[in-house]
C-alpha cells in the first residue's frame, strides 16, 4: 500500500529515551526520513538517509529500519524536544512522496 | 546561508486562481529538484509537486494533478505553483523545500485560503 502509518501521540519523561515509529510498505524499499516541527514553525529534518543527522541536529537523535518499519529515537528527550514528527518516504512507485500522519510528541 | 522564501498566499474564492513564488538563494539552484508541500490547518504534511533541477520531469500529487502546474526560472532562482480551479480542501500553508529525496530545508510557509 502506499501509506505510512505513525502513532498519532507519545509521550516521555524528560530525560528518558523514546521511539516513534513509521509502517509501510514502502520502507521495505526506500529510505525513511523524519521531520520535526514546533507550533507555527516550519518542519526541519532531523534524520536523513535511515540513520544521518543534518549539521546542527543533536546526536541524541538517531534512526532505524527493520522490514517495514522505521524508527525515530531520542535518547535523553529534552524539553525543546516536544513538538509534532514526520515521517516521509516514497510510494511504491518511487515517483511520489510520502507522509506520515505524525507524532506528537510530548515531553513530561 | 540557504534560504526559501514564499509568497502569493491569499485569500481566494473557490474555482479561482493563485500563483505562488519561492525565492531561493544560498545554493545553487539549479542544481536541484525542488517540492512544494503543503500542510491544512491542524493537519499532516501532504507533498503536492516536485520538478527537476532543469524542468524536464515533474510529478503531482492525485489531488491537484490537472488543476496545479509547477515550474521555475533557474535565471531567476525561483519556484513557482499556479493554483487554479480552487477548492476549499486546498486550503493549507504550503511551503517549498529543496528535494534530495529528503527536504531540507524548507521555507517558512504561505498561507492559501479558499473561502467565499
Amino acid at each position: 500500500s502506499s501509506e505510512l502509518t505513525q502513532d498519532p501521540a507519545v509521550s516521555v519523561a524528560l530525560g528518558q529515551t523514546v521511539r516513534i515509529t513509521c509502517q509501510g510498505d514502502s520502507l521495505r524499499s526506500y529510505y525513511a526520513r523524519w521531520y520535526q516541527q514546533k507550533p507555527g514553525q516550519a518542519p526541519v529534518l532531523v534524520i536523513y538517509d535511515k540513520n544521518n543527522r543534518p549539521s546542527g541536529i543533536p546526536d541524541r537523535f538517531s534512526g532505524s529500519s527493520s522490514g517495514n518499519t522505521a524508527s525515530l529515537t531520542i535518547t535523553g528527550a529534552q524539553a525543546e524536544d516536544e513538538a509534532d514528527y514526520y515521517c516521509n518516504s516514497r510510494d511504491s512507485s518511487g515517483n511520489h512522496p510520502l507522509f506520515g500522519g505524525g507524532t506528537k510528541l510530548t515531553v513530561l | 546561508q540557504v534560504q526559501l522564501v514564499e509568497s502569493g498566499g491569499g485569500l481566494v474564492k473557490p474555482g479561482g486562481s493563485l500563483r505562488l513564488s519561492c525565492a531561493a538563494s544560498g545554493f545553487t539552484f539549479s542544481d536541484y529538484y525542488m517540492s512544494w508541500i503543503r500542510q491544512a490547518p491542524g493537519k499532516g504534511l501532504e507533498w503536492v509537486s516536485y520538478i527537476s533541477s532543469s524542468g524536464s520531469t515533474i510529478y503531482y500529487a492525485d489531488s491537484v494533478k490537472g488543476r496545479f502546474t509547477i515550474s521555475r526560472d533557474n535565471a531567476k532562482n525561483s519556484l513557482y505553483l499556479q493554483m487554479s480551479s480552487l477548492r476549499a480542501e486546498d486550503t493549507a500553508v504550503y511551503y517549498c523545500a529543496r528535494d534530495l529525496q529528503s527536504f531540507d530545508p524548507w521555507g517558512q510557509g504561505t498561507l492559501v485560503t479558499v473561502s467565499s
